[in-house]
C-alpha cells in the first residue's frame, strides 16, 4: 500500500514562529502536493513538485514556501505563523503520468492551530 | 480551467436509504474525475475514478459514479446507506496541461441518520 506519513497530527504554534511542516511517500512518485482544508470552502492548493528541487504556485502560495530535496520528502514551511493559517494541512503523492495512475494518495493531515 | 461543482453542502439520509451526492464538472476536455471520502480527522480516501473506460464506475463501499456528458455530471451512489458511511465527500477533476493537478469541489457532507 501507498503510504504518505506527515510527521505531526496536531500542532501549536504562536505568532510569528516559523513553522515546518514534514511529509514522506514511500511509493516514488513524481508529484508531491501540499492543501489547506478549511470548512466550507475544500481543499486549496498551497504548492505542488513535480520532481526534486522542481515547485510550483499553487492557487494560495502567499505566506508559505515549499522544499523538496530528496524525491520521497516535500516540506511545507510557514515563513512567519499568523492566526489566518490555522487549518488542516495535507499532503499528497501520485505518480501524474497516464490515466490509470491519476489519483493523489493522502496523508492524515496537520491540524496547525496558530495562537 | 477545470473546476468541480458539488451541489449541497450538506445531505441527510436515513439508514438504508437511496444515497445521492452531486457533482457538475467544467472542462474543455475529456475530464479525469475522481471521488474521495474523508472519515473524521483523517485524511482523504479514493472512492472511485472515471479515466474514460467505462461510463459507470463501481468503487469501494458499495459507491458507484456515472460518467454523463451531456450533462457535465458525474453524481454519486449508493442503494442503502450505513451509519458508517457518515463522511465528508469530495468531487475532484483533474487540470488539464499534463501536470495532473486534482482540483476539489468544496465537499458534501453526509449525515445517516438511524
Amino acid at each position: 500500500d501507498v503510504k504518505v506519513t506527515q510527521s505531526s497530527r496536531y500542532l501549536v504554534k504562536r505568532t510569528g514562529e516559523k513553522v515546518f511542516l514534514e511529509c514522506v511517500q514511500d511509493m516514488d512518485h513524481e508529484n508531491m502536493f501540499w492543501y489547506r482544508q478549511d470548512p466550507g470552502l475544500g481543499l486549496r492548493l498551497i504548492y505542488f513538485s513535480y520532481d526534486v528541487k522542481m515547485k510550483e504556485k499553487g492557487d494560495i502560495p502567499e505566506g508559505y514556501s515549499v522544499s523538496r530535496e530528496k524525491k520521497e520528502r516535500f516540506s511545507l514551511i510557514l515563513e512567519s505563523a499568523s492566526t489566518n493559517q490555522t487549518s488542516m494541512y495535507l499532503c499528497a503523492s501520485s505518480w501524474g503520468q497516464g490515466a490509470s495512475n491519476t489519483e493523489a494518495f493522502f496523508g492524515q493531515g496537520t491540524r496547525l492551530t496558530v495562537v | 480551467a477545470q473546476s468541480v461543482t458539488q451541489l449541497g453542502s450538506h445531505v441527510s439520509v436515513s439508514e438504508g436509504a437511496l444515497v445521492l451526492l452531486r457533482c457538475n464538472y467544467s472542462s474543455s476536455v475529456p475530464p479525469y474525475l475522481f471521488w474521495y471520502v474523508q472519515y473524521p480527522n483523517q485524511g482523504l480516501q479514493l472512492l472511485l475514478k472515471y479515466t474514460s473506460a467505462a461510463t459507470l464506475v463501481k468503487g469501494i463501499n458499495g459507491f458507484e459514479a456515472e460518467f454523463k456528458k451531456s450533462e457535465t455530471s458525474f453524481h454519486l451512489t449508493k442503494p442503502s446507506a450505513h451509519m458508517s458511511d457518515a463522511a465528508e465527500y469530495f468531487c475532484a477533476v483533474i487540470r488539464s496541461g499534463g501536470s495532473y493537478i486534482p482540483t476539489f469541489g468544496r465537499g458534501t457532507s453526509l449525515i445517516v441518520h438511524p
